[in-house]
């Protein structure tokens, strides 16, 4: 079946550090990937996404590539802010429509 | 306007009652979703709907039945809950393999 497995967290960053969240996927057929984040008390929303081996998704700053070699879709910010901080969700759509997400990684910004 | 809205956005109640979340989209989707996120974060898929017929229905104990009257509402109605069942729920709605949107949560607290 489909799975995702995404970097362990928390992870925690200075402001303007540079972010990397590493994302891998399983899947048979071809998915579209995406990057959902969740602020605190609120739900998931679509952060980007990418529906087609080498596409770059980007948003606020954010961009992850859809790598087919590597079965990856590493998120990546040069610079984070506090307002980035959050738990992160990769996640994978197959054509059944079901979408399968990876663990989350909670991620904190200090000043 | 909200996309999807959920209701009630906290509920606490005790173990063996019966209750139920609403959700509503006004994206004109045909696909609705529910989800259940632990205390650690994990979303897992509970049930999918597409124009009112359940499309997934995953492990989920049968004490667990959703509703949906018409397309843009999805119900879920916990019978004899559980204090396993203590968790935020998230409607969401989309098309096939594309982006989900999800509700606010609804808290579940089961004392």
């Amino acid at each position: 079946g489909n799975s995702v497995t995404q970097m362990e967290g928390p992870v925690t960053l200075s402001e303007e550090a540079f972010l990397t969240i590493n994302c891998t996927y399983t899947a048979t057929g071809y998915p579209s990937l995406f990057w959902y984040v969740q602020y605190p008390g609120e739900g998931l929303q679509l952060l980007l996404k990418a529906t087609k081996a080498d596409d770059k998704g980007s948003n606020k700053g954010f961009e992850a590539t859809y790598r087919k070699e590597t079965t990856s879709f590493h998120l990546e910010k040069g610079s984070v802010q506090v307002s980035d901080s959050a738990v992160y969700f990769c996640a994978l759509s197959d054509p059944n429509e079901k979408l399968t997400f990876g663990t989350g990684t909670r991620l904190t910004i200090i000043p | 306007d909200t996309a999807v809205s959920q209701t009630p956005k906290y509920l606490v109640t005790q173990m063996g009652n019966d209750k139920s979340i609403k959700c509503e989209q006004n994206l004109g989707h045909d696909t609705m979703y529910w989800y259940k996120q632990d205390s650690k974060k994990f979303l897992k898929i509970m049930f999918s709907y597409n124009n009112k017929e359940l499309i997934i229905n995953e492990t989920v104990p049968n004490r667990f039945s959703p509703k949906s009257p018409d397309k843009a509402h999805l119900n879920l109605h916990i019978n004899s809950l559980e204090l396993g069942d203590s968790a935020v729920y998230f409607c969401a709605t989309g098309g096939v393999g594309e982006t989900q949107y999800f509700g606010p949560g609804t808290r579940l607290l089961v004392l």
